[in-house]
């Protein structure tokens, strides 16, 4: 069974350009989680996706923003990119099974993003 | 508030050497779970373990375990005679068991293991 995929592996913009990321879920998982990890910051909660809705946003300013199409993949947008954005930006899926049950998340092999 | 602490940034034993990566957490949930995650220098992240916040067992792997003690908010990561393939970024973390389902991750331990 294939993992999660996201595209492209390696993206270089200039500063004030936009950014687009791509996810493709495990086959089967309705959910899609993007996170975060700048150099010091760790990795941080950036938005989640759950039957093509936004269901919760980690403390991120608006210029980031993203949708999930109806076969579940998602695209993560950055406008007027900031040097600062610079990072590994990872995906996750995630099959929700209910309230009751914990919903494991996988992760993809990330998008490096390097803004100049 | 949800909070994952790891205090060693960075941390350097000689293989073979036992080494223990340290994870202290903060959440008003009873229900919760906490993980440790790999991050090898390739980048991805590679899921280690799980536990849920009424299971307080101790855990062993191969030459990992796992200490979980909710007196003291920790869930530390022990390698033993370590090897030069685990030299990578450990992550803890913690998830609460509600709708949210965000992942709040510790800002990860450096681990090199020198020849």
């Amino acid at each position: 069974e294939a993992g999660v995929t996201q595209s492209p592996t390696h993206l270089i913009k200039t500063r004030g350009q936009q950014a687009t990321l791509r996810c493709s879920p495990i086959s089967g998982h309705t959910s899609v989680y993007w996170y975060q990890q700048a150099l010091g910051l760790g990795l941080q909660f950036l938005l989640w996706y759950d039957e093509g809705e936004e269901r919760n946003r980690g403390n991120f300013p608006p210029r980031f923003s993203g949708r999930q199409f109806p076969n579940y993949s998602s695209e993560l947008n950055v406008n007027a990119l900031e040097l600062e954005d610079s990072a590994l930006y990872l995906c996750a899926s995630s099959l929700v099974l209910g309230t009751s049950s914990y919903n494991e998340q996988f992760f993809g092999p990330g998008t490096r993003l390097t803004v100049l | 508030a949800q909070k994952v602490t790891q205090a060693q940034t960075e941390i350097s034993v000689v293989e073979k050497e036992d080494v223990t990566l340290d994870c202290v957490y903060e959440t008003r949930d009873t229900t919760y779970y906490l993980f440790w995650y790999k991050q090898p220098p390739s980048g991805e992240l590679v899921f280690l373990i799980r536990r849920n916040s009424f299971d307080e067992q101790n855990e062993i792997s191969g030459r990992y375990s796992w200490n979980f003690q909710k007196s003291t908010s920790s869930f530390n990561f022990t390698i033993t005679a370590s090897q030069v393939v685990d030299s990578a970024v450990y992550f803890c973390a913690l998830s609460e068991a509600h709708r949210d389902d965000k992942i709040i991750f510790g800002k990860g331990t450096r681990l090199h293991i020198l020849p």
